[in-house]
């Protein structure tokens, strides 16, 4: 079974507080994908990435940054939390085989 | 237009109902078809995978892909209070390089017992 794991379930955060989200995956998966998702939008995708140290910007990369310096873990990064970034942040990483997306648990992040 | 449109519900129905949940889709170069299931606050997890047209059935799951009127379905038979949830559909071109899935908003479905 595909595993994919994210640091933290629940996360509280200040504004203008750097924050790191993690995901790993055990599966060798060359692409994985950062997502948020909020009430009335759906998944949004905030940035993707192919390989090792490759990333492209997804749909909302603004205030994101990521970081996949090893084949399971990809990194995202808010360089300076706002409160419109409230919201339930999902990693998935991709079976190429069948181009199908495993997601991770999610982590809710609050900014206040 | 939206590239994928999936009506949000909510969807209530009694236990034992058949569930008819749908998508359509204006991009015609979408080739592999999903639906997703996701329980609250939680990440959403893969039920259906297809590709192309036709018909894929699973259990209680059947998943229906009209490339003719881009239009695919998800139906639930015997539903059961453990099917509530969202389901989302999602869909992808089989171009090289695409890396992207595209998502619907997702339907809330209840299944009240």
């Amino acid at each position: 079974d595909v595993k994919v794991t994210q640091s933290s379930r629940y996360l509280v955060k200040r504004t203008g507080e750097k924050v790191f989200l993690e995901c790993v995956q055990d599966m060798d998966h060359e692409n994985m994908f950062w997502y948020r998702q909020d009430p009335g939008l759906g998944l949004r995708l905030i940035y993707f990435s192919y390989d090792v140290k490759m990333k492209e910007k997804g749909d909302i990369p603004e205030g994101y940054s990521v970081s996949r310096e090893k084949k399971e873990r990809f990194s995202l990064i808010l360089e300076s939390a706002s409160t419109n970034q409230t919201s339930m942040y999902l990693c998935a990483s991709t079976d190429l085989s069948t181009d199908t997306q495993y997601f991770g648990p999610g982590t809710r992040l609050t900014v206040l | 237009q939206k590239e994928v449109e999936q009506d949000p519900g909510p969807l209530s129905v009694p236990e034992g109902a058949i569930v008819s949940l749908n998508c359509t889709y204006s991009n015609s170069a979408f080739q592999y078809f999903m639906w997703y299931r996701q329980y609250s606050r939680k990440g959403p997890e893969l039920l259906m995978y297809t590709y192309s047209s036709g018909n894929k059935e699973d259990g209680r799951f059947t998943a229906q892909v009209d490339k003719s009127s881009k239009y695919i379905s998800l139906f639930i038979r015997d539903s059961q209070p453990s099917d509530s949830a969202t389901y989302l559909c999602a869909m992808k071109d089989s171009g090289a390089g695409s890396y992207q899935l595209t998502f619907g908003k997702g339907t809330k479905l209840s299944v009240i017992p």
